[in-house]
C-alpha cells in the first residue's frame, strides 16, 4: 500500500528565502505526482504535475522535480513571499485512479 | 477557465439524516472523483466513476455511500445515514481522458458538519 510522507510537517521562513519542501513516497511505480496548495478552509490548487517519465516542472518561481527510483520529489520555492503561506500538500497517483496525498507541509512566510 | 463546482459550500445535518453532496465536474472530462479530508486529517480517495460506474473505490466508501450522475452534468454523492465521524471537507474532481498530463481538476469542496 502507498504511504506518502512529507517532511517537514510545518516550516517558518522570513520572506525572500528559498525553501525546499519534501515528498516521499513508498511505492515507486506511480503513474505522475502532483503538488497541490491549500489555504485554511479551503480547497486544493494544482501548482505543479510532474509524469512518471519526467524528472521536473516549472512554474514561475516553483520548481519541483522527481525521482522516482528513490522515491522522492521535491518543491523548491524561491524568493518566498508571505502570499505563499498556505499547506503544500504532494499526491501520488498509480495507473488505477486513485490519489495518495501526504499529510502536508504547513509554510509559514513572514514579512 | 473551466472549473469544477462543488454545492453546497457547507452542509450541516442532524446524525442519521441522508445527505447529498453535489459536483458540476468541467463539461468534456470523462473520470469523476470524490475525495474526503477530516479536519487536520490527509485528503483521502473514496471513490473514482467512469462510463457510469464505479471504477475504483476504498475501504471507507462502505454501504452508506452512493454515486451517481442523474444527468448529463452533475455527479453526486450520496450518504444515507451520517454518522459523526462523516464530519468532513468532500472535494469533487474531474479527469479528460488519456491526455497528457492527465490531470484531475478539484472543486472547492463541501464542508459537512453532522451534528
Amino acid at each position: 500500500k502507498q504511504e506518502v510522507t512529507q517532511i517537514p510537517a510545518a516550516l517558518s521562513v522570513p520572506e525572500g528565502e528559498n525553501l525546499v519542501l519534501n515528498c516521499s513516497f513508498t511505492d515507486s511505480a506511480i503513474y505522475n505526482l502532483q503538488w497541490f496548495r491549500q489555504d485554511p478552509g479551503k480547497g486544493l490548487t494544482s501548482l505543479l504535475l510532474i509524469q512518471s517519465s519526467q524528472r521536473e516542472q516549472t512554474s514561475g518561481r516553483l520548481n519541483a522535480s522527481l525521482d522516482k527510483s528513490s522515491g522522492r520529489s521535491t518543491l523548491y520555492i524561491a524568493a518566498s513571499q508571505p502570499g505563499d503561506s498556505a499547506t503544500y500538500l504532494c499526491a501520488v497517483r498509480h495507473n488505477n485512479n486513485d490519489m495518495r496525498f501526504g499529510a502536508g507541509t504547513r509554510l509559514t512566510v513572514k514579512p | 477557465e473551466p472549473e469544477v463546482t462543488q454545492t453546497p459550500s457547507h452542509q450541516v445535518t442532524q446524525m442519521g439524516q441522508e445527505v447529498i453532496l453535489r459536483c458540476v465536474p468541467i463539461s468534456n472530462h470523462l473520470y469523476f472523483y470524490w475525495y474526503r479530508q477530516i479536519l487536520g486529517q490527509k485528503v483521502e480517495f473514496l471513490v473514482s466513476f467512469y462510463n457510469n460506474e464505479i471504477s475504483e473505490k476504498s475501504e471507507i466508501f462502505d454501504d452508506q455511500f452512493s454515486v451517481e450522475r442523474p444527468d448529463g452534468s452533475n455527479f453526486t454523492l450520496k450518504i444515507r445515514s451520517t454518522k459523526l465521524e462523516d464530519s468532513a471537507m468532500y472535494f469533487c474532481a474531474s479527469k479528460m481522458r488519456g491526455v497528457i498530463p492527465n490531470e484531475q481538476f478539484f472543486g472547492p469542496g463541501t464542508r459537512l458538519t453532522v451534528l
